[in-house]
């Protein structure tokens, strides 16, 4: 069975200060991998998804990823990083061809003005 | 944004009493999903549905069961709810399985 782990459960980073959430995951077979964002009080909603193709995913708000299959890994990115980023951010996987996602525990990103 | 939508957002209940909760959802969805969220552990997939009538369970489904009689409602029933499902209940639906799921606001449930 899949899993995914997200390394770090809280992350605090400065206004404007580039950061990076990383997430492994373990599948022996092909995967699709998303990244959800959760600000407070609301449910979750998609930032980006990695389907085939381009191993780099743009999604939005300005963030990206990129899907590294050697190392099982899916990290997000962003450049510059604003108050309004501040959220819950979950990976996900789901092996091809499955009806279900795996969520990771989730990091929670603080921007500290 | 797609039309979900969960009822009651909050509730407080007592142990031993049964509790249902509903999702709706606008878009026609193949798929719906219920999960809960709980510190430390992400998001937990308890039931989904891959059509009316058409259900199957995640990785925590014991002491909860659902029903799929309409394309959009879900429902989510704690026949006998416990302290230990305390917790913050999703709704989620979606096309084509795995591809992008929209989720509902939650539902806040506290068991006494």
């Amino acid at each position: 069975a899949q899993s995914v782990t997200q390394l770090d459960s809280q992350v605090p980073v400065f206004e404007e200060a580039p950061v990076e959430l990383r997430c492994n995951y373990s599948s022996s077979v092909s995967v699709y991998l998303f990244w959800y964002v959760q600000y407070p009080n609301q449910g979750l909603q998609l930032l980006l998804k990695y389907l085939s193709g381009s191993t780099l995913v743009k999604g939005i708000n300005g963030f990206e990823a990129e899907f590294n299959k050697s190392q099982t890994s899916f990290h997000l990115r962003k450049p510059s990083v604003h108050i309004s980023d501040t959220a819950e951010y979950f990976c996900a996987v789901s092996l091809q061809g499955a009806q279900k996602l795996v969520f990771g525990q989730g990091t929670r990103l603080t921007i500290n003005p | 944004d797609a039309g979900i939508t969960q009822s009651p957002r909050h509730k407080v209940t007592e142990t031993g009493t049964p509790v249902t909760l509903r999702c709706h959802q606008t878009e026609n969805h193949r798929y719906m999903y219920w999960y809960r969220q709980d510190p430390g552990h992400g998001l937990r997939l308890i039931h989904y549905s891959y059509g009316v009538k058409d259900t199957d369970k995640g990785e925590v489904s014991d002491g909860y069961s659902v029903s799929r009689s309409k394309t959009e409602d879900f429902l989510l029933t704690l026949e006998s709810a416990t302290s230990s499902q305390t917790s913050v209940y999703f709704c989620a639906s979606g096309w084509q399985g795995p591809d992008e799921q929209y989720f509902g606001p939650g539902t806040r449930l506290t068991v006494t």
